[in-house]
């Protein structure tokens, strides 16, 4: 089937360290994959996302890219603060099982001043 | 409004109410998707609507849930006979495009207790 793991939070860090939020898939076809955020108190948005194998997907400094080969799309940030706390979700999409997101079960990022 | 609303924001049901969630798309929208997200877990699949038509309703965990976009915009999820295991938030989510490109712009969700 398909479906989606992330590491297991919470994740915390202080100020200006640096971040990772692993991310795998299982995927029956070929996916597009996405990183979707939700800041406390607010409705889930899109971080990022990448439709193709090698593609790199970025926003407000984090990046992920697309890796077929380990079936990866891990979360980086180079120096993250304090209002990037939040829970962050991994998700794929398969155009042939049509328009659904198919979700991991989030991580939360604490970020300490 | 400016983005997807929904209400109500927490509802509390005794085991065997109906309950009914409500939700406003962004307007000119025309794909629309019901989640349901447990307590520490990713959001999962309902439903989903394209205009008025419902073309995926996989995810429906029973006959009791049943959802609705009789003109295409405000969707309405209902859930008949409410058990213990039906408590949960529902997110709602819209997206412009038919084809989705992958894009969704969630509700801050209801949260549904049943005791």
């Amino acid at each position: 089937g398909n479906s989606v793991t992330q590491m297991e939070g919470p994740v915390t860090l202080s100020e200006e360290a640096f971040l990772t939020i692993n991310c795998t898939y299982t995927a029956t076809g070929y996916p597009s994959l996405f990183w979707y955020v939700q800041y406390p108190g607010e409705g889930l948005q899109l971080l990022l996302k990448a439709t193709k194998a090698d593609d790199k997907g970025s926003n407000k400094g984090f990046e992920a890219t697309y890796r077929k080969e380990t079936t990866s799309f891990h979360l980086e940030k180079g120096s993250v603060q304090v209002s990037d706390s939040a829970v962050y979700f991994c998700a794929l999409r398969i155009m042939e099982y049509g328009n659904k997101l198919v979700f991991g079960a989030g991580t939360i990022l604490r970020v300490k001043s | 409004g400016a983005g997807v609303s929904q209400s109500p924001r927490y509802k509390v049901a005794k085991r065997g109410q109906d309950v009914a969630l409500r939700c406003d798309p962004i307007s000119g929208h025309v794909s629309l998707f019901w989640y349901q997200q447990a307590l520490g877990q990713g959001p999962e699949f309902l439903t989903y609507f394209q205009n008025e038509a419902q073309l995926d309703k996989s995810g429906l965990p029973s006959d009791r849930f049943f959802a609705e976009r009789p003109e295409g915009s405000v969707s309405t999820l209902k859930i008949q006979r409410t058990q213990q295991e039906d408590s949960a938030v529902y997110l709602c989510a819209s997206s412009l495009e038919a084809t989705n490109t992958g894009e969704l712009f969630f509700g801050e969700g209801s949260r549904l207790t049943v005791l």
